[in-house]
């Protein structure tokens, strides 16, 4: 059974640092696509990151200030976080990138989800 | 960037009823659209992806329908545990935008 798990929300104060974490089981980390969302309270939702084994992406709104990474070893995902801001402030979940292949074309999709981590950037 | 609209962003509902949300892109996106539920305090649950396709485990009410820009999620009798926000999500492009959500309420 697959299953992610967040860890590494809280309170942190402008322009400081956080890192995530995504511990994963039922699956390998390292040969799928992974990705970040977040949830701004009362918000909708907002795709953070996505790394693939090709590549990286980030919103705009992110670059420069949070890198994605994955530890092969422990099959978790990060998301280093620097430069808070109070907009930053959200639920960060982290989930599996799913693809389905049909007449030439795959679509992907997200999966599975964890259960979210509260981060709140304030003074 | 791709843009995803949804419509209505809130509707009002009693159970049996047949409920359709729409979605719109800013740009064909050749059915790469996702539909997603989510309950208060929890995480989104994918329903539909690539338009059409129901994903596994989920109840046969729901379907997905649409082509080009437009795209639309269909309940065919809701439900007591279907209040929710649903979310369509275009995967065209790797920014994989999420409409603003639409809330179907009692």
């Amino acid at each position: 059974e697959v299953e992610l798990v967040e860890t590494g929300g809280g309170l942190v104060q402008p322009g400081g640092s956080l890192r995530l974490s995504c511990a994963a089981s039922g699956f390998t980390v390292s040969s799928n696509f992974m990705t970040w969302v977040r949830q701004a309270p009362g918000k909708g939702l907002e795709r953070v990151s996505v790394i693939y084994s090709g590549g990286i992406y980030y919103a705009d709104s992110v670059k420069g200030r949070f890198t994605i990474s994955r530890d092969n070893s422990k099959n978790t995902l990060y998301l280093q976080m620097n430069s808070l801001r109070a907009d930053d402030t959200a639920v960060y979940y982290c989930a599996r990138v799913g693809e389905s292949c049909s007449g030439g074309s795959c679509y992907s999709y997200f999966q599975h989800w964890g259960q979210g981590t509260l981060v709140t950037v304030s003074s | 960037d791709i843009r995803m609209t949804q419509s209505p962003s809130s509707l009002s509902a009693s159970v049996g009823d047949r409920v359709t949300i729409t979605c719109r892109a800013s740009q064909i996106i050749s059915n790469f659209l996702n539909w997603y539920q989510q309950k208060p305090g929890k995480a989104p649950k994918l329903l539909i992806y690539a338009a059409t396709s129901l994903q596994s485990g989920v109840p046969s009410r729901f379907s997905g329908s649409g082509s080009g820009t437009d795209y639309t999620l269909t309940i065919s009798s809701l439900q007591p545990e279907d209040f929710a926000t649903y979310y369509c999500q275009q995967s065209y492009t790797t920014q994989y935008t999420f409409g603003q959500g639409t809330k179907v309420e009692i």
